[in-house]
């Protein structure tokens, strides 16, 4: 399997409050995405990194930003949390972005806003 | 745009029944199609893999060939099995220069003994 970890894998919070999860690797591969799961959307990403301080906006990136000041870390933060922002969020990482490679993911977080 | 539209779920067989999981999509040039699966409480895993017209995927009994001239990639098993019971997922990927996979919905799987 991929070393890739997700810290928190749970967390309940209250609207408003600002919140940040984190991605860990350990394949030194270049490119990390954040991605959010919900029932009838399949995967939609957040945003994506293809460097350390080299970041991106994805499909669904309003109410989201993201750091990566190391090659194995990539931070997801939640400013300010809303209802709407309750989802599985997962972390993946590539080695390339050539066709053909593929995404590896880790275990997904979470993530609850009451 | 890019897109990956499957079949809506969800699909319940009986064990050693045959599956097939249908994947259409719309993309420019040439993408690579994926199958993932994802078990109960787990991340996705990549299932299978096609990168160009006409080569099969396989993996754990499971099958998908690249059909550029109908641009579909369906999964299918000959024989399923209770541990094949989770929700699967058919993405693509354009290509070089392009960052991004495209997901399909989702289509959840039970196999019943």
């Amino acid at each position: 399997d991929a070393g890739i970890t997700q810290s928190p894998r749970h967390k309940v919070t209250e609207t408003g409050t600002p919140v940040t999860l984190r991605c860990h690797q350990t394949e030194n591969h270049r490119y990390m995405y954040w991605y959010r799961q919900d029932p009838g959307h399949g995967l939609r990403l957040i945003h994506y990194s293809y460097g350390v301080k080299d970041t991106d906006k994805g499909e669904v990136s309003d109410g989201y930003s993201v750091s990566r000041s190391k090659t194995e870390d990539f931070l997801l933060t939640l400013e300010s949390a809303t209802s709407s922002q309750t989802s599985v969020y997962f972390c993946a990482i590539s080695e390339s972005q050539d066709r053909g490679y593929e995404q590896y993911f880790g275990p997904g977080t979470r993530l609850t806003v009451t | 745009g890019n897109s990956v539209t499957q079949m809506e779920g969800p699909v319940t067989l009986s064990e050693e029944a045959f599956l097939t999981i249908n994947c259409t999509y719309t993309a420019t040039g040439y993408p690579s199609l994926f199958w993932y699966v994802q078990y109960p409480g787990e991340g996705l895993q990549l299932l299978l893999k096609a990168t160009k017209a006409d080569d099969k995927g396989s993996n754990k009994g499971f099958e998908a060939t690249y059909r550029k001239e109908t641009t579909s990639f369906h999964l299918e098993k000959g024989s399923v099995q209770v541990s094949d019971s989770a929700v699967y997922f058919c993405a693509l990927s354009p290509g070089a220069g392009s960052y991004q996979l495209t997901f399909g919905k989702g289509t959840k799987l039970s196999v019943i003994p």
